[in-house]
């Protein structure tokens, strides 16, 4: 119940598309869901982030799409760039205990 | 200030010697973690501070595994007897009281050989 589990595994993506990750969570308890990109030789850093009680956040290039009924959460990155390739990791946590629980990570790759 | 700096970058430690991964967490912030990142995966929770007291050990793998933030400031996970299944990249993130964003340093990759 603590797992959250990531889609796809390796993604490749022409440059100007739209890239698209997807998550899914089982524990009800989780209330804040951040996507972390991390280059290599780099410790992650914070893209975006959503609370569930919104659908939708948007940040420049980067949405969180957010389904609460069906317990998913995914990320787009339109005009996607050769710069945004990188491993991309979706987790969650809640109030209780900050501990993020992660997903195995999507390495996207942008074709230029 | 500053991000979040890690030292060493990079450790090689032969079987059974102990170790020891020190993290600068950013000046202020109170809560701290740290993590173990097996190559191709997720990073995986190990243990969290608040200031000095440590409020949550349940990943560290075996009791070979220690960590500490004395001044609730500056910690360091130590690894007694390192195994060949420790090498991985040990990662430390920090945040403030007043959100969960946790910010990470760049890791530091320990090879057991």
């Amino acid at each position: 119940q603590q797992q959250v589990k990531q889609s796809p595994q390796s993604l490749i993506v022409q440059k100007g598309g739209i890239s698209i990750i997807n998550c899914a969570y089982e524990n009800t308890a989780f209330d804040y869901f951040p996507w972390y990109q991390q280059f290599p030789g780099k410790g992650p850093a914070l893209l975006i982030a959503i609370r569930p009680d919104v659908s939708e956040k948007k940040e420049g290039r980067f949405t969180i799409s957010f389904n609460k009924s069906a317990k998913q959460f995914s990320l787009h990155i339109m005009d996607s760039q050769p710069g945004d390739s990188a491993t991309y990791f979706c987790a969650a946590t809640m109030d209780s205990n900050y501990q993020l629980i992660w997903g195995a990570g999507t390495k996207l790759i942008i074709k230029p | 200030g500053a991000g979040v700096s890690q030292s060493p970058r990079y450790k090689v430690a032969k079987r059974g010697q102990d170790v020891a991964l020190r993290c600068d967490p950013i000046s202020g912030h109170v809560s701290l973690f740290w993590y173990q990142q097996a190559l191709g995966q997720g990073p995986e929770f190990l243990t969290y501070f608040q200031n000095e007291a440590q409020l949550d050990k349940s990943g560290l793998p075996s009791d070979r595994f220690f960590a500490e933030r004395p001044e609730g400031s500056v910690s360091t996970l130590k690894i007694q007897r390192t195994q060949q299944e420790d090498s991985a990249v040990y990662l430390c993130a920090s945040s403030s009281t007043f959100n969960y964003e946790q910010y990470f340093g760049p890791g530091t990759r320990l090879t057991v050989t």
